[in-house]
């Protein structure tokens, strides 16, 4: 019954070398957020969907891209890795049916991302 | 900004042991606040919860208090156990998007 699930668990690329990470879900929920986590660190927001519409943070790199092309799937692709971009990254869902602020954020397991 | 400011780790305790994870915030408005855990390896799974002033979230054996006189949501348990040893992140949530702001966490280890 898994409801957020992220692949694949572990990935490693190369400097340099384009890389996706994919997030799917099936509790059916309009707002999908991409998080990056890095050791020993509280989760950063990069961006987040509702529905179609995306959202980047401010401070989110450009480097940093994301598609989400039904409700159940969103990628985040990483044009050029570098050394720092080396973390957790953590897909989440919530409902976004006018919870906003009291919505509850529902994780994936997280991609362990390596670069070499 | 918000900001959420939570107890260095780690937390190292004997089972069971009292716990207590300081949180406060800084937020205008009317933030909702959580604690998060995450265990070794793997994702953030929701706690507890409250989203107004004087509401209390509980849940497995713990509790966290909305206190607004003192922007604090302390996290609670009576007695641990070693399965309780995780990261235990505080956050709240303040704009229409439901976007966290998360405390550095705390590292909380339970030994036998």
């Amino acid at each position: 019954d898994a409801m957020v699930i992220q692949n694949p668990r572990y990935q490693v690329t190369q400097f340099g070398k384009p890389v996706t990470l994919s997030c799917s879900q099936t509790l059916n929920h309009n707002v999908m957020y991409w998080y990056q986590q890095k050791s020993s660190q509280a989760p950063k927001l990069l961006f987040h969907y509702y529905d179609k519409d995306f959202n980047n943070e401010a401070d989110t790199p450009d480097n940093f891209q994301s598609r989400r092309p039904n409700t159940s799937f969103c990628f985040l692709d990483i044009r050029s890795p570098g050394l720092g971009d080396a973390a957790m990254y953590l897909c989440a869902t919530s409902r976004g049916a006018g919870g906003g602020r009291t919505d509850t954020q529902y994780f994936g397991p997280g991609t362990r991302l390596t670069v070499l | 900004g918000d900001s959420v400011t939570q107890m260095e780790g780690p937390v190292t305790l004997s089972e069971e042991a009292f716990l207590t994870i300081n949180c406060t915030y800084t937020a205008t408005g009317y933030p909702s606040l959580f604690w998060y855990v995450q265990y070794p390896g793997e994702g953030l799974q929701l706690l507890l919860k409250a989203t107004k002033a004087d509401d209390k979230g509980s849940n497995k054996g713990f509790e966290a208090t909305y206190r607004k006189e003192t922007t604090s949501f302390h996290l609670e348990k009576g007695s641990v156990q070693v399965s309780d040893s995780a990261v235990y992140f505080c956050a709240l949530a303040r704009d229409s998007w439901g976007k966290l702001q998360f405390g550095a966490g705390t590292q909380v280890v339970v030994t036998p």
